[in-house]
């Protein structure tokens, strides 16, 4: 199972907006609701942004949002702040208990 | 409050063995698929493994499948990984993972793994 493709990296000024895509095949992505966004600060635990595919969990700022359509699925964070500089991956479900990441992406605030 | 707790990990040589435990702690373990996840130096984040509540389901990244082992012990709220035949490439942090709906929505700190002769 191959990593799902994400961009490197993502720069943005503080306040602006930024999208990261997460593109993936038929069998993932584009197969289940089960998609999911992490941030990673290094040295911290990772830590869920949005679950399947656009729901955003109690406590998690409403600056991040999420879109999924077909085999590709995107985070947005708007308002960027300098606290938003980490990495960011997406994940989702294949199938029997078949897991993929995605590259991951680096979130420069400029 | 919630706690994923892994240990276990160091240095081992190249085709050795090492196991991995993950200790969960503030929530019902019993109810809940858990995932071993894992990071090699400069690298991003790859799934490992996942054993499902009663350990009937379980599914293995294709880089680790026939060389490593996932359980648990829901009486000791505890998930381990068998490393067996290890190779430089399985250096990397590994945490452990919670499965909530579709996603990993508890993580612990990791235990580092280095594969070296």
């Amino acid at each position: 199972q191959s990593a799902l493709t994400q961009p490197a990296s993502v720069s943005g000024s503080r306040g602006q907006s930024i999208t990261i895509s997460c593109t993936g095949t038929s069998s993932d992505v584009g197969n289940t609701n089960f998609v999911s966004w992490y941030q990673h600060h290094p040295g911290n635990a990772p830590k869920l942004l949005i679950y399947e595919g656009i729901k955003r969990p109690s406590g998690v700022s409403n600056r991040f949002s999420a879109f999924k359509s077909g085999n590709t699925a995107s985070l947005t964070i708007s308002g960027l702040q300098a606290e938003d500089e980490a990495d960011y991956y997406c994940c989702s479900y294949v199938r029997s208990s078949i897991w993929v990441f995605g590259a991951g992406t680096k979130v420069t605030v400029l | 409050e919630m706690q994923l707790v892994e240990s276990g990990g160091g240095s081992v040589q190249p085709g050795r063995s090492l196991r991995l435990t993950c200790a969960a702690s503030g929530f019902m373990f019993d109810d809940y698929a858990m995932h071993w996840v894992r990071q090699a130096p400069g690298k991003g984040l790859e799934w490992v493994s996942v054993i499902s509540w009663n350990s009937d389901a379980i599914g293995y990244a294709e880089s680790v499948k026939g060389r490593f082992t996932i359980s648990r012990d829901n009486a000791k709220k505890s998930v381990y990984l068998e490393m067996k035949n290890v190779r430089p490439e399985d250096t990397a942090l590994y945490y452990c993972a919670k499965e909530g709906m579709g996603d990993l929505d508890y993580w612990g700190q990791g235990t580092l793994v280095t594969v070296s002769s």
